[in-house]
């Protein structure tokens, strides 16, 4: 099956600096990477998601980035601030035909944004 | 709008004892979806349901049950909890068309539960 490597497991910044956080998977059929951010106390919110077609996608301070051909994406937010602290978790999902996937997610990374 | 809600907030729970999670969506889903998140090991996926009726066992699925005897409720329960089964419960929904084979998942606040 599928197996999501994600790190760092944590990460400090001080804001306004930029963070990186960066994901591998396994299975090269794995096509749709999206990205959740999980706030203190509340469930995991979608962000930003890449498909296996498009090298980079960007909204707003939030980028993301894949190389296929090496299996690994990244997620890249810029100019940080102190809301952007939170766990961030990447995932790969393979779709397997119309309503069936499987998704993976990662282990998640601790973000924290140092006024 | 509610989105998706559970119930409890927090339960601290007796091993041995049985148990149901609730989980409700009013977004007329049609998959639903529990997953266990545990320090070190991000979210695992329990038990799934693609549609009212049908269900699926997920990465973890031993000593949980799930029902799917409609659309907008998926209750998980645990027979007969055991520590091990300490963990926040997340119940999520997707059903959005977007065209990609893949619908974005809408999680719901959790369950934090404690089993002694």
């Amino acid at each position: 099956g599928e197996n999501v490597e994600q790190h760092p497991s944590t990460l400090s910044v001080q804001e306004g600096d930029s963070a990186v956080i960066k994901c591998t998977y396994s299975d090269s059929a794995s096509n749709y990477f999206p990205w959740y951010k999980q706030e203190l106390g509340k469930g995991p919110q979608l962000i930003i998601d890449i498909r296996s077609n498009v090298g980079e996608k960007k909204d707003q301070r939030i980028a993301v980035t894949l190389n296929k051909t090496a299996k690994h994406f990244s997620l890249h937010i810029t100019e940080t601030q102190p809301e952007d602290s939170a766990v961030y978790f990447c995932a790969a999902v393979r779709v397997r035909g119309a309503g069936s996937y499987q998704l993976t997610f990662g282990k998640g990374t601790k973000l924290s944004v140092i006024p | 709008i509610a989105g998706i809600t559970q119930a409890p907030t927090s339960q601290i729970l007796a091993a041995g004892r049985r148990m149901t999670l609730r989980c409700t969506q009013d977004m007329r889903h049609n998959a639903m979806y529990w997953y266990r998140q545990d320090l070190g090991l991000g979210l695992r996926l329990i038990h799934y349901s693609n549609t009212a009726g049908t269900t699926g066992k997920g990465e973890v699925p031993d000593g949980y049950s799930v029902s799917r005897a409609n659309t907008d409720d998926f209750p998980l329960t645990l027979a007969s909890a055991v520590p091990s089964q300490t963990s926040v419960y997340f119940c999520a929904s997707s059903g959005s068309d977007r065209g990609i084979g893949y619908n974005e998942q809408f999680f719901g606040p959790g369950t934090r539960l404690t089993v002694l």
